[in-house]
């Protein structure tokens, strides 16, 4: 099946930690997302990669890394400059960057701190 | 779109009726529109896009209207069923080459069905 994966589905930082959060498609896209999304909220921009080898920051980038060396592969890390990291992590993808494009999610990956 | 907090805007149906969620987007040179239906502990699936040349779209029970004039963007959800039960976003991406990445996303209606 084509699709978007997250891992793990629950993650537990303790203070002063990096965390990691795994995205990979197997639907051949070009541009990759990850958001965030709080208790009863939509969705903010973290980051996102248009193509392999680049990638731009989005709303809420401060506290956050990514990397995009593999065009199906684009892990997040939480650093511990992000103060508020818990929240649900949703990545996406879509066919390219451009306009009139649907991004498709994965299923998500819930940090909490310990 | 902006927060509602904690407190999503709730829209309760009884099974078999028709729903309407309705969704003010901001940004009057947006040019495509989405519709995301997110199910509890799961990510938003996509359910019908629209292009701002077009002011109806319908797909498999679901109807998607567009009011540019008035920035207004509806779901209509034919004879709602319990597994229609879910938050729905919409979300816009606007005109200009340097955004046209972004998809904006409104903060949700939850949608509960009544058996």
């Amino acid at each position: 099946d084509g699709g978007i994966t997250q891992s793990p589905k629950y993650l537990f930082r303790k203070e002063g930690q990096n965390v990691t959060l795994s995205c990979e498609q197997n639907l051949n896209h070009d541009a990759m997302y990850w958001y965030r999304q709080d208790p009863g909220q939509g969705l903010r921009l973290i980051y996102y990669s248009q193509i392999v080898n680049d990638f731009q920051k989005g709303d809420i980038a401060e506290g956050y890394s990514v990397s995009r060396e593999k065009k199906e592969s684009f892990p997040l890390t939480v650093t511990s400059a992000q103060k508020n990291p818990t929240a649900f992590y949703l990545c996406a993808s879509s066919r390219t960057g451009g306009n009139n494009q649907p991004q498709h999610f994965g299923d998500g990956t819930r940090l909490s701190i310990l | 779109g902006e927060s509602v907090g904690l407190h999503l805007p709730t829209l309760s149906v009884q099974e078999g009726d028709n729903s309407i969620i309705n969704c003010a987007y901001s940004n009057s040179a947006s040019d495509y529109f989405i519709w995301y239906k997110q199910e509890s502990g799961k990510g938003p699936q996509f359910i019908i896009d629209i292009r701002s040349n077009m002011d109806k779209r319908q797909g498999q029970r679901v109807t998607v209207l567009l009011n540019k004039t008035v920035k207004h963007l509806s779901l209509q959800i034919a004879a709602t069923q319990p597994g229609d039960s879910a938050v729905y976003f919409c979300a816009e991406t606007p005109e200009r080459m340097d955004s046209s990445y972004k998809l904006i996303f409104g903060s949700g209606t939850r949608l509960l069905v009544r058996p």
